[in-house]
């Protein structure tokens, strides 16, 4: 079945430097969602991308989907700590029928 | 967007027993997916609660086990049977919004002694 892996399980890093989490598919996915879950609290959606070489910005968040639909990257310049949460990425797989959640990847931000 | 309540937000279940986690949403929505977060790790799709007929489960949950009602289009409730402490989880409600993102409830905490 369709699997979605995601690195690093875990980042640490100092407020104001940059992160980025990768999320792979071992199919093709239709289109790709990002979570944000904050410690706590429930996923919460980022956003969506469905085509090709898609890339998209949300204010320091920068978000790819690779040419071949496989694998995906979320981006965060400058973090903060409101940035503290685990960023999951959700693929659709082609017969689009079922969403399957990568692990995760934990953000923690030193002050 | 979705507003959906989820009842209770946290439990605290002897081994043995069996609690409901209910679902209400402010909306009507064709389908609502029940899923289970196991302490630190992602989240896995239990079944989805299909309104009119029977749940749908994923393979590695069964019926027996994780009992679903859906008696209208904006509720929904989980049954955890017969608890044991593998069963302890964040049990959470979604439903599907207009470009096929999920919006969750803020999830049942339950831990089973």
């Amino acid at each position: 079945g369709q699997q979605v892996m995601q690195i690093p399980q875990y980042q640490h890093v100092q407020e104001g430097e940059d992160f980025t989490t990768y999320c792979n598919s071992s199919t093709t996915l239709s289109n790709i969602q990002w979570y944000k879950q904050r410690p706590g609290g429930h996923p919460v959606f980022l956003i969506q991308l469905v085509k090709s070489g898609e890339v998209k910005k949300q204010k320091r968040l920068t978000f790819q989907f690779g040419e071949a639909k496989k694998n995906s990257s979320l981006h965060i310049t400058a973090t903060q700590t409101t940035d503290v949460g685990t960023y999951f990425c959700a693929g659709f797989g082609n017969a689009g029928n079922m969403l399957t959640f990568g692990g995760g990847t934990r953000l923690m931000v030193k002050p | 967007s979705a507003v959906i309540s989820q009842k209770p937000s946290r439990d605290i279940c002897q081994r043995g027993t069996s609690l409901t986690i209910q679902c209400q949403v402010d909306s009507q929505v064709t389908m609502m997916f029940w899923y289970r977060q196991q302490p630190g790790q992602s989240l896995t799709l239990i079944a989805t609660a299909n309104q009119g007929s029977e749940a749908t489960y994923e393979s590695g949950f069964v019926i027996d086990k994780f009992p679903i009602s859906r008696p209208n289009l904006t509720f929904s409730t989980l049954t955890v049977s017969n608890m044991s402490p593998e069963d302890s989880s964040i049990y959470l409600c979604s439903v599907v919004a207009g470009l096929g993102e999920l919006f969750f409830g803020e999830g049942s905490r339950l831990t089973v002694l």
